[in-house]
């Protein structure tokens, strides 16, 4: 399968800052990622949709203006959590199809990210 | 009603007995369906992708799609303890984002 990798695996920042988590296509194309929300024991919740070389589409009550998207390659997109505070902590998950299309979707190891 | 109905379990069973997951979907513009394992902590790895109905086959695992019952499972043969996991089905149609179910949490006992 493709390898997606996601940096950082784990983060603790503190209330107020910022936090820029990495999402890469290690051996393919992608011209659409998505950015991903878990809870414990829930299923994955979509925040967004990132193309590359515009503006990211946004789930209803997603605040676009916290979750700051970026897909400048089509290996890259990245997502900044702004303003961090303590309720945004959670497990961020990107994926990327490889391709146009509905190809299949690899994973990333996901970023667990802790505001205190 | 929501559009993937997924059973959360948990589902416990024996070692190397056969596992059954299934999903139910209402969207019959679904198309393309994935499962998912996914460990604690960790991004989901994807297991199987099929398009359309039918079955496929890979190792130990089977997927079955029936798109007439919108009804789609993953059998696991001569489970293993180290198959326990959440297994998340997912599909998409012609927009590109996947809706994934709920996950159903699966525990191999040796």
């Amino acid at each position: 399968g493709a390898v997606v990798s996601q940096h950082p695996s784990r983060v603790i920042c503190k209330s107020g800052t910022s936090v820029k988590i990495e999402c890469r296509s290690l051996d393919f194309q992608a011209t659409t990622m998505f950015w991903y929300r878990q809870f414990p024991k829930q299923s994955l919740m979509l925040m967004a949709t990132s193309n590359e070389g515009s503006k990211a589409t946004y789930e209803q009550g997603v605040e676009k203006d916290k979750f700051l998207i970026n897909h400048a390659s089509l290996t890259l997109s990245t997502l900044t959590v702004t303003s961090a505070h303590p309720e945004d902590s959670s497990f961020y998950i990107c994926s990327a199809r490889r391709g146009t299309g509905n190809t299949e979707a690899f994973f990333g190891q996901g970023t667990r990210l802790t505001v205190v | 009603q929501k559009e993937v109905e997924q059973d959360p379990g948990p589902l416990s069973v024996p070692e190397g007995a056969i596992v059954s997951l299934n999903c139910t979907y209402s969207n019959s513009a679904f198309q393309y369906f994935m499962w998912y394992r996914q460990y604690s902590r960790k991004g989901p790895e994807l297991l199987m992708y099929t398009y359309s109905s039918g079955n496929k086959e890979d190792g130990r695992f089977t997927a079955q799609v029936d798109k007439s019952s919108k009804y789609i499972s993953l059998f696991i043969r001569d489970s293993q303890p180290s198959d326990s996991a959440t297994y998340l089905c997912a599909m998409s149609g012609g927009a590109q984002k996947l809706v994934f179910g709920q996950g159903t949490r699966l525990t191999i006992n040796p």
